[in-house]
């Protein structure tokens, strides 16, 4: 069991560069987020899709788009890379709902822009 | 608007030796709230849960935590640290209008003296 899966572990891109973040789970979760992780700033949400079909913007959107290709995926992309934008990025999935919210969460995405 | 803050940034602790990680939350109703962990290059996995009901949550890893709702607590705790506990530690409220957003703390690093 796979869990939740995200491609590439790591990149490096120069400003102005495109890019696209891929995740997907084979749990048949119903919600995805894609979270920024800063030094001394934790986790922040960029986008989050609580169920197939709908995008919501986050704490964090600017600079990103997001796609629910369908239940198991969701991607990230990068039109035009910012140094601001170095992070290490990571997707979450869960069951949905307000009584069960256990993230699963993918191993993340360092990802340098220059 | 929900919150969570956690004071400490770094902790080191002796193996064998008692944690006590601090978490203080805001938010306008009974919050539901949740500790993540973070190994070293990893995404956080759930380690307890508090939903409603008794106020001493336990969780993996023998860890427990307390929900106190006078000192707007929720504070980690284990009795006797191993060195493969160290890692950061998250917090974390449902966010936003709804609770199928999570908001974490910025994290406390802890570290194990041998």
């Amino acid at each position: 069991n796979a869990g939740v899966t995200q491609t590439p572990k790591f990149q490096v891109l120069k400003t102005g560069q495109s890019m696209t973040l891929q995740c997907a789970q084979d749990m048949n979760h119903n919600s995805m987020y894609w979270y920024r992780q800063d030094p001394g700033m934790g986790l922040r949400l960029i986008y989050y899709s609580a169920s197939e079909g709908t995008t919501d913007k986050g704490e964090v959107p600017n600079g990103y788009n997001v796609s629910r290709l369908n239940k198991r995926e969701f991607s990230l992309r990068l039109e035009s890379a910012a140094p601001s934008q170095t992070s290490v990025y990571f997707c979450a999935s869960s069951e949905g709902g307000e009584t069960n919210e256990k993230l699963f969460f993918g191993s993340g995405t360092q990802l340098s822009v220059l | 608007a929900q919150s969570v803050t956690q004071p400490d940034i770094h902790i080191t602790v002796s193996e064998g030796a008692s944690l006590e990680l601090r978490c203080n939350y805001s938010y306008g109703a009974t919050p539901y709230l949740f500790w993540y962990v973070q190994s070293p290059g990893q995404g956080l996995q759930l380690l307890l849960k508090y939903f409603s009901g008794d106020t001493l949550v336990q969780g993996i890893k023998g860890f427990e935590a307390e929900f106190k709702r006078s000192q707007s607590s929720f504070n980690l705790r284990k009795p006797s640290v191993h060195w493969s506990d160290a890692a950061e530690y998250f917090c974390a409220v449902p966010g936003y209008s709804s609770a199928s957003k999570i908001i974490f703390g910025s994290g406390t690093r802890l570290s194990i003296r041998p």
